[in-house]
Order: structure tokens, then C-alpha cells, then sequence
């Protein structure tokens, strides 16, 4: 099975800062990777696939790139709405496993 | 508007057997790729099973045999039939739409039903 690594597992930050999430793939996925955010006590939400595609409705300020082992999602300017946990998650085979996660907080 | 809304969770005895249901709208479930994903408490997300569109059924390791994922279509809702209940089966059920072609995502969640396995 493909194995997911998100780095860094916990992340403190403030209003307006610039934030990179990392995740990593024991092997290729080409580009079948998406990310989700998830607020305490709420179902994750989509906010990007393809590794780079928004959304429908996600604010333009997240954004993803990378492809074959190593992706990155971006928030340009981090809002208060913003702190919560990001997943990553691969695509390309079964089982479409989960990264273990990366709470991002203030 | 896509909407999943998940039931059926509750307290159980390890060994024990639930049925969880997913009841979707604005989207036929039968025409779709549909899973079940849990999260412990605390924990990340685990993929738990998924079902197609043509009826092929596919598990994680850790519920195969235990697990099975079925469809009422004229209900247009989605079960998942949990046999042989274990603590580590504790967790929040959500049922998501998949889509798996080009582009492939988990787009559409429910907000999950939450399964206590305990003595």
C-alpha cells in the first residue's frame, strides 16, 4: 500500500502568514492527490484534487502543487477561519489512504 | 444540492452488530462510487469501504470480513453492516460521494454517526 506523510503534523501561526503544508508519497500517484480541511466537530471539506485544482467555492488563497511523490498545499494569507486540520489524501490505488494530518493553529 | 446524512450509530458491545445508513439526495447512488470513511476519536481519517457504481465492493484491511458496504437504490441510500465489533472499531462513520475518473475526490461528505464500541 502507498504510504502518506504530512509534515508538520502541528503547525502555530498567525493572521496574514504565509503557510506551507507538505505530503509526501512512498511512491508515484501522479497527480491523484487531494486535499481536505476539517474544523472540530465538523465532516472534512474538499478543498483540493487533482493536486492543484480548487474547489468549487474554496477562497483562492489555498492552493496545491506537486506531482508523483511530493505536494504541497499553500494559504497565501492565513484567515481566522482558516485554523483547523488539513488531510492530504492519494488517489491514485486502493486503498485512497489519508496523511495523518496537520493542525494548524494559532 | 448533494446531501449525505448518515444514522445508525450508537453504543454496542464488542461482538456485537450495527447497521449504519446513509441517506443521499440530489445525486442517484446507484450512479455514483460511494465510501465510508471513520475517524477514532482524536485521530485522523481511515478508509473504511467503498461501493461502485456496477456493485463492486472494496475494503480496508483492518474491517475486511467483518464489514459489508451495500446500496438500497430505490431509497437511494447507502448501508454499511458491521459484524464482530471490536473497541477499535470506535469512531465517527461519514459516507462521502466519490468520483473516480480523471479527476478523483471525496466531494461531498455527511457530517457522521458516531459508533461507541463498549462493554
Amino acid at each position: 500500500d502507498i504510504q502518506l506523510t504530512q509534515s508538520p503534523s502541528f503547525l502555530s501561526a498567525s493572521v496574514g502568514d504565509r503557510v506551507t503544508i507538505a505530503c509526501r508519497a512512498s511512491q508515484g500517484i501522479g497527480s491523484y492527490l487531494a486535499w481536505y480541511q476539517q474544523k472540530p466537530g465538523k465532516a472534512p471539506t474538499l478543498l483540493i484534487y487533482g493536486a492543484s485544482t480548487l474547489q468549487s467555492g474554496v477562497p483562492s488563497r489555498f492552493s496545491g502543487s506537486g506531482s508523483g511523490t511530493e505536494f504541497t498545499l499553500t494559504i497565501s494569507s492565513l484567515q481566522p477561519e482558516d485554523f483547523a486540520t488539513y488531510y492530504c489524501q492519494q488517489l491514485n490505488s486502493y486503498p485512497p489512504i489519508f496523511g495523518g494530518g496537520t493542525k494548524v493553529e494559532i | 444540492e448533494v446531501q449525505l446524512v448518515e444514522t445508525g450509530g450508537g453504543l454496542i458491545q464488542p461482538g456485537g452488530s450495527l447497521r449504519l445508513s446513509c441517506a443521499a439526495s440530489g445525486f442517484t447512488v446507484s450512479s455514483n462510487y460511494v465510501t465510508w470513511v471513520r475517524q477514532a476519536p482524536g485521530k485522523g481519517l481511515e478508509w473504511v469501504s467503498v461501493i461502485y457504481s456496477d456493485g463492486s465492493t472494496y475494503y480496508a484491511d483492518s474491517v475486511k470480513g467483518r464489514f459489508t458496504i451495500s446500496r438500497d437504490n430505490s431509497k437511494n441510500t447507502l448501508f454499511l453492516q458491521m459484524n464482530s465489533l471490536r473497541a477499535e472499531d470506535t469512531a465517527l462513520y461519514y459516507c462521502a460521494r466519490v468520483v473516480w475518473g480523471s479527476y478523483r475526490q471525496f466531494d461531498y461528505w455527511g457530517q457522521g454517526t458516531l459508533v461507541t464500541v463498549s462493554s
